[in-house]
């Protein structure tokens, strides 16, 4: 069966503090798609970043970055030099290349991680 | 531009007065579905639909109904609303392809049942 799990459910850290958010995932596909969304305060959900499996060369965005170990089945993100603004939910989520019927195309996600940056 | 859209963005409502959310998007997809995302439970599907005319149901399709008459279109009905049916509520369409899913959300719609 599919799962994400986002074991933090808040995280708190004072600006400039780097912060991990971890993101651990269960799937029965050989091929399948990683991704991490922002929500902040105004509800809409932003786009971050979404992973191949079969590539688990780490990216760098700026002050993001991502950790993909396919060993341990996770998905973390860093943000370097966290600033207020980095204050959102973060969700990870996850969809299968191949799935069948229902879990075709369909997003899977964790249940989020409220991140507060205080200044 | 591509993008996916909804409305309203905001709705406050009455127990058992029925409504529609609408869902337009204009990237000719063919996979489209209903998000509604709760405090401490993510993101979870609620129906989804595969081209027109198909349709099914996700993971919470109670107290919903859907259509697909058209392909860019997938209106979210609720017949009658109920308070558990406040959420916030996410439609999505998706481009699947050999080299991956391109997912598409709309801005949102915060529904509110009394």
């Amino acid at each position: 069966a599919q799962k994400v799990t986002q074991a933090q459910t808040e995280i708190s850290v004072v600006e400039k503090e780097d912060v991990t958010l971890d993101c651990v995932y269960e799937t029965r596909d050989t091929t399948y798609y990683l991704f991490w969304y922002k929500q902040p305060p105004s509800g809409e959900l932003v786009f971050l970043i979404r992973r191949n499996s079969f590539d688990e060369q780490n990216e760098i965005s700026g002050r993001y970055s991502w950790n993909f170990q396919k060993s341990t089945s996770s998905f973390n993100f860093t943000i370097t030099a966290s600033q207020v603004v980095d204050s959102a939910v973060y969700f990870c989520a996850l969809s299968e290349a191949f799935g069948r019927g229902s879990t075709l195309g369909r997003l899977y996600f964790g249940r989020g991680t409220q991140l507060t940056v205080w200044p | 531009e591509a993008q996916v859209t909804q409305n309203p963005r905001y709705l406050i409502t009455v127990t058992g007065k029925k409504l529609t959310v609408t869902c337009s998007q204009n990237m000719n997809h063919e996979y489209m579905s209903w998000y509604r995302q709760d405090p401490g439970l993510g993101l979870r599907q609620i129906y989804y639909s595969m081209n027109v005319e198909v349709t099914d149901k996700g993971d919470v399709p109670e107290g919903y109904k859907v259509s697909r008459k058209e392909k860019r279109n997938f209106p979210l009905i609720l017949e009658s609303p109920s308070p558990n049916q406040t959420s916030l509520y996410f439609c999505a369409s998706t481009q699947i392809t050999g080299q991956g899913h391109e997912q598409y959300f709309g801005p949102g719609t915060r529904l509110t049942v009394t």
